[in-house]
Parts: C-alpha cells; structure tokens; sequence
C-alpha cells in the first residue's frame, strides 16, 4: 500500500529554468507534509514543509504547493543551479511531523549546464 | 548543534552475525526515529521513542530487531541472526516535540551489507 508516490523516477532541467517535482498522497489523514533532498551516501536534508492548513510555503528558491483536494504536493526550484542535483523525497505524516514519516519513492533531478 | 551521528558509516557481516547500530540525536532533542531505506525507494518507518520512552514499532521491525535508548539520550538498534535481506540503509533522525508540527533531522545512515 504506497501512500505517498513520486511517479518520475527522474527529472533533468536545464540550469537557471524551474524545476517541479511532483507527489501524490492517498491517505486523506495526512496533514503535515515535508521535502527532503538526499546526496549519495548522506543521510536527508530537509528542505521545506507545509502544514495542510496552508496551500503554499516558500523558502528562497523553494516553494511548496498543496492541493488537498486533488491529494497532490509539488516542490518548485527557481532558479535551478547545479547543486540542486539530486535524489528528492516527499514525506507526510499524520499528527504532524512529530509522528512517523511516510516517504515517496524519490525523484532524482539532474540539473544541466 | 552537531547534527545527528551515527555509527558505525558502514558494516559488512555475515548471514546469521548479530550487528548492532548507534544513533546520537542533536542534543536536547526528545524524539528519535529509525528508517531502513533499501535501493530505488524511500525510507521506511522502523520506530521511534520520546524520550527512553519506545512509542511506536512497525511491522516491519521483526523479533530478530531490538531498539532501546535507555538513558533518553543515544539509541541503539540491534539486529538478531542477520539475513540478507536485512541488507539496506539505517537511518536515523530526531526531533524535538513540546507539542504540534516539528522537523525530523536526519543522520548520515549505517550502509549494511549482509553476505
């Protein structure tokens, strides 16, 4: 049962454009949800989150947007550098991001030069 | 703020060793979780403790696993009779929780490979 799912495995922009990555949810008791970003051999470094109470956080170059009623997240990067390069996971958890954390499967984003 | 630690970074044992894993949380923080993430998916719920206290164990955690943070400070997860399958990212986080909405920090992970 795959409550949370990133349906690209991959993404590639090219530097400086957007780039949006997309997460859909199942579970209607989900009501705090986050972005994490992961290197090869790290551990997830959060990014941005957004409580269900709210349809869009932004953060610099990061914005969330959460659509309840369609049960769809998306994260937004403009521009998009280089660094950006990497695995992205989306989470969501019930009770807020105290309790346990469902992730999605992961987009890795190449950014181009 | 030093960051969640863990260690040790990597373990290669053989079918049927027991190994066992520490997590330091950023001190102060009163909630610690553990995920075992295995390739081409997203981290999965393991358990996680306020304090020394265990609140929540998923099914995933068979009786072969056993975490404790006895003093509410450090965890250590231990795994019993290791299988290949057990083969995967450890992850460990914390965060701290006076009540509402907070960040899971993530620790670097344990790399095990089961031979």
């Amino acid at each position: 049962d795959q409550q949370v799912k990133q349906n690209s495995p991959s993404l590639s922009v090219q530097e400086g454009r957007i780039s949006i990555l997309n997460c859909d949810y199942t579970n209607s008791m989900f009501d705090y949800f986050l972005w994490y970003k992961k290197y090869p051999a790290e551990g997830p470094t959060f990014l941005i989150s957004i409580s269900s109470i709210k349809d869009k956080n932004e953060d610099g170059r990061f914005t969330v947007f959460l659509n309840k009623s369609a049960k769809h997240l998306s994260l937004h990067i403009v521009p998009s550098q280089p660094g950006d390069s990497a695995v992205y996971f989306c989470a969501a958890s019930v009770g807020g991001g105290a309790q346990k954390l469902v992730f999605g499967q992961g987009t890795r984003l190449t950014i181009n030069p | 703020d030093t960051g969640v630690s863990q260690d040790p970074r990597h373990k290669i044992t053989k079918r049927g060793q027991n190994v066992t894993f520490r997590c330091d949380p950023i001190s102060e923080h009163n909630r610690l979780y553990w995920y075992r993430q295995t390739l081409g998916q997203g981290p999965e719920f393991l358990t996680y403790f306020q304090n020394e206290a265990q609140l929540e164990k998923s099914r995933l955690l068979s009786d072969r696993f056993s975490a404790e943070r006895p003093k509410g400070s450090f965890s250590t997860l231990e795994i019993q009779r290791t299988e290949q399958g057990d083969s995967a990212m450890y992850l460990c986080a914390s965060s701290f929780v006076p009540r509402g909405t907070d960040t899971q920090y993530f620790g670097p992970g344990t790399r095990l490979t089961v031979l």
